[in-house]
């Protein structure tokens, strides 16, 4: 199967620091998603991206779509202490299955 | 909001055993997905399902599992003997349409325990 590296694997910041994270592929996908998950809680949806280049933003959280089309960033800024959880990026071909990264945990510091 | 939700959220089983969980996907949906995470590590894909026939499976998807959209509501994973490495927490996941957005939404998760 595909696989998307994620790094870093964890992240301990201060609150009010920003944060950055980026996943690649050695597949292309047509679609990368952005998810955040809770303890005993499913993926909840962050951010969809759908073109290549393509920057979007979701309050404090910016995403940007690789033009290679294998890597993907996510950036939060000024972190509070409820971003505290895994985030998974996911990489999906029209079509197939959602193809999700090893994840990223983090940690925000009051 | 629409949302996937899932029944039960935390079954607890024999090995030998069989279970089913079950899926509500969010309404105008068309693809459905069975994904398992197993404690402190990734989401494994399962299972994919398409007009009413599976379209992709993982080789953990062996002969012990089956899906089955038996209404135009419920999306059911049965896993028909379990074994100790089978507990996980079970997720359902829809998305609406190919070529359309590819938007994947989860739901809450069945923790299956397996004892």
């Amino acid at each position: 199967g595909q696989q998307l590296n994620q790094s870093p694997q964890s992240m301990f910041i201060q609150e009010g620091e920003d944060v950055s994270m980026n996943c690649t592929s050695s597949s292309i996908f047509n679609t990368w998603l952005w998810y955040k998950q809770d303890p005993g809680e499913g993926p909840v949806l962050l951010i969809a991206l759908y073109k290549a280049g393509e920057l979007t933003s979701n309050g404090r959280l910016t995403a940007q779509f690789g033009i290679t089309r294998k890597d993907s960033f996510l950036n939060i800024s000024a972190s509070i202490p409820s971003d505290v959880g895994i985030y998974f990026c996911a990489g999906h071909l029209t079509g197939n299955q959602f193809y999700f990264g090893t994840g990223t945990s983090l940690t925000v510091i009051p | 909001e629409p949302e996937v939700t899932q029944t039960p959220s935390h079954q607890v089983t024999q090995m030998g055993q069989e279970v089913i969980l079950r899926c509500v996907p969010i309404s105008n949906h068309l693809y459905f997905y069975w994904y398992r995470q197993i404690l402190g590590q990734k989401v494994e894909f399962l299972v994919s399902f398409y007009n009413n026939e599976i379209s992709e499976k993982s080789e953990i998807f062996d002969d012990q599992f089956s899906v089955e959209r038996p209404d135009g509501s419920n999306f059911t994973l049965k896993i028909r003997s379990t074994k100790l490495e089978d507990s996980a927490m079970y997720f359902c996941a829809s998305h609406r349409a190919r070529g359309g957005t590819a938007e994947a939404f989860f739901g809450q998760g069945t923790r299956l325990t397996v004892v």
